[in-house]
């Protein structure tokens, strides 16, 4: 069973849309939670890095927030653009520095 | 942020022949770097963690004689893929940490194909 488990496994939304996207974590001990985006045939590239004592993190539109106590997570993008077409993959870091990675949540932002 | 650079971006290899995909780290040294394989509309698989100076730790199932990992300096790693199968065909992605709990760097991915 993964330990990371991501909600909705794909999302279509329209231009300008505002979209929030789901993770679940099981894995622990807990070091940091990050949010990536990863283009189509491109490597992922990191959005947000939380701590455990960090509660929300922003960087431009998108906004990550963390909840260590029930081990959620979501990432939530503003005013949706054609470039956010993307996967966004969430991955939680152990204190071994080992990374789990969950499945990822196709976005798909149509015109 | 740091870069981590991947070389080649493709490649289209015949059955039989051998790979070698290299990741270096442009501005950071990076004391470990970790390899990983992507298959369609799926998350990224850990293949191997490679240590500057010593043995790749390989994940379980990877077979350690079919994907050659050399970590020689601390900004460069090499993963061979040996005698390629049509299988072995996917999206391969190294990254890199500075040090131990510091951010990972990914490198943009080499799509193979086996042919």
């Amino acid at each position: 069973k993964n330990q990371v488990e991501q909600s909705p496994q794909s999302l279509i939304i329209l231009e300008g849309k505002n979209c929030t996207l789901q993770c679940n974590y099981t894995v622990s001990p807990f070091s940091n939670l990050r949010w990536y985006k990863q283009d189509t045939g491109r490597g992922p590239v990191s959005l947000t890095i939380m701590t455990f004592s960090e509660n929300t993190k922003s960087n431009g539109r998108y906004t990550a927030t963390l909840d260590a106590d029930t081990k959620q997570s979501s990432l939530h993008i503003t005013a949706s653009q054609l470039s956010d077409s993307a996967s966004y993959i969430c991955v939680v870091s152990l204190n071994n520095n080992d990374m789990r990675f969950g499945a990822g949540t196709r976005l798909t932002v149509k015109p | 942020g740091a870069v981590v650079s991947q070389h080649p971006s493709w490649v289209i290899c015949k059955s039989g022949t051998s790979v070698k995909i290299e990741c270096r780290s442009l501005d950071f040294q990076a004391t470990t770097m970790f390899w990983y394989r992507q298959f369609p509309k799926q998350s990224l698989m850990l293949m191997a963690t490679s240590n500057e100076g010593s043995k790749a730790t390989y994940e379980q199932g990877v077979e350690k004689d079919k994907f050659l990992i050399n970590h020689a300096s601390l900004t460069l790693s090499t993963l061979t893929v040996t005698s390629a199968h049509p299988e072995d065909s996917s999206f391969y992605i190294c990254s890199a940490n500075q040090g131990a709990w510091t951010e990972a760097f990914f490198g943009q991915g080499t799509r193979l194909t086996v042919v």
